[in-house]
């Protein structure tokens, strides 16, 4: 089945330690996006890459590093650098160019800090 | 700039019953997409429904439906026949046609939807 997977599902984080958050999509798609969701609130977008080896900073992405080596895998680390990390982590996938681009997400990762 | 705005932290239904999910955007765009997403407690975002600032037809998915009025720069989302499992987060996005080809969706801050037996 083609989707989008995240893992783990839960993450726990000390202080002062780097995490990484994987996402992996078998759907072909160019584009990959990372977002965060704090609770009861909409998603703001930490990263996102068009092409391999490529990827821009969204409006959130100060303590936050990706990297995009293969087509399929867009990780992204947490790193100490992020004072407040707790929060809900959504990968996304997209097809369409322009205002037609349709974003897919994945199940998503609850990051939290011990 | 792009904004979402929807003004119902929480809205209720009856099972069976029809509702509407209010949505209001603000954008210099003048080519650009609407999205609605549901997102249950299991925290994954379902992609339901798109309607282009261009298309002259209001989209339908199944019970799914966007009533988009471009003048009031509304596109609220129409759930008919309600059912218990509708019961979830939903959210409004936009995606402009400015920048590069792929970019960022701009997101509403929910809806809760609770269906009632």
């Amino acid at each position: 089945d083609g989707g989008i997977t995240q893992s783990p599902k839960y993450l726990f984080r000390k202080e002062g330690q780097n995490v990484t958050l994987s996402c992996e999509q078998n759907l072909n798609h160019d584009a990959m996006y990372w977002y965060r969701q704090d609770p009861g609130q909409g998603l703001r977008l930490i990263y996102y890459s068009q092409i391999v080896n490529d990827f821009q900073k969204g409006d959130i992405a100060e303590g936050y590093s990706v990297s995009r080596e293969k087509k399929e895998s867009f990780p992204l680390t947490v790193t100490s650098a992020q004072k407040n990390p707790t929060a809900f982590y959504l990968c996304a996938s997209s097809i369409g160019k322009g205002f037609t681009e349709t974003q897919y997400f994945g199940p998503g990762t609850r990051l939290l800090v011990l | 700039a792009q904004k979402i705005t929807q003004t119902q932290p929480g809205m209720f239904v009856q099972e069976k019953e029809a509702v509407t999910l209010d949505c209001t955007y603000d954008t210099s765009d003048q080519s650009y997409g609407l999205f609605w997403y549901k997102q249950p407690s299991s925290g994954e975002m379902i992609f339901l429904i798109y309607q282009g600032s261009y298309d002259e037809q209001n989209a339908t998915e199944g019970r799914y439906s966007l009533n988009f009025q471009k003048a009031r720069k509304s596109a609220n989302l129409v759930i008919s026949a309600s059912q218990l499992g509708d019961s979830a987060m939903y959210f409004c996005a936009m995606r402009g046609a400015g920048g590069t080809s792929y970019g960022k969706l701009t997101f509403g801050q929910g809806t809760i939807l609770t269906v009632h037996p």
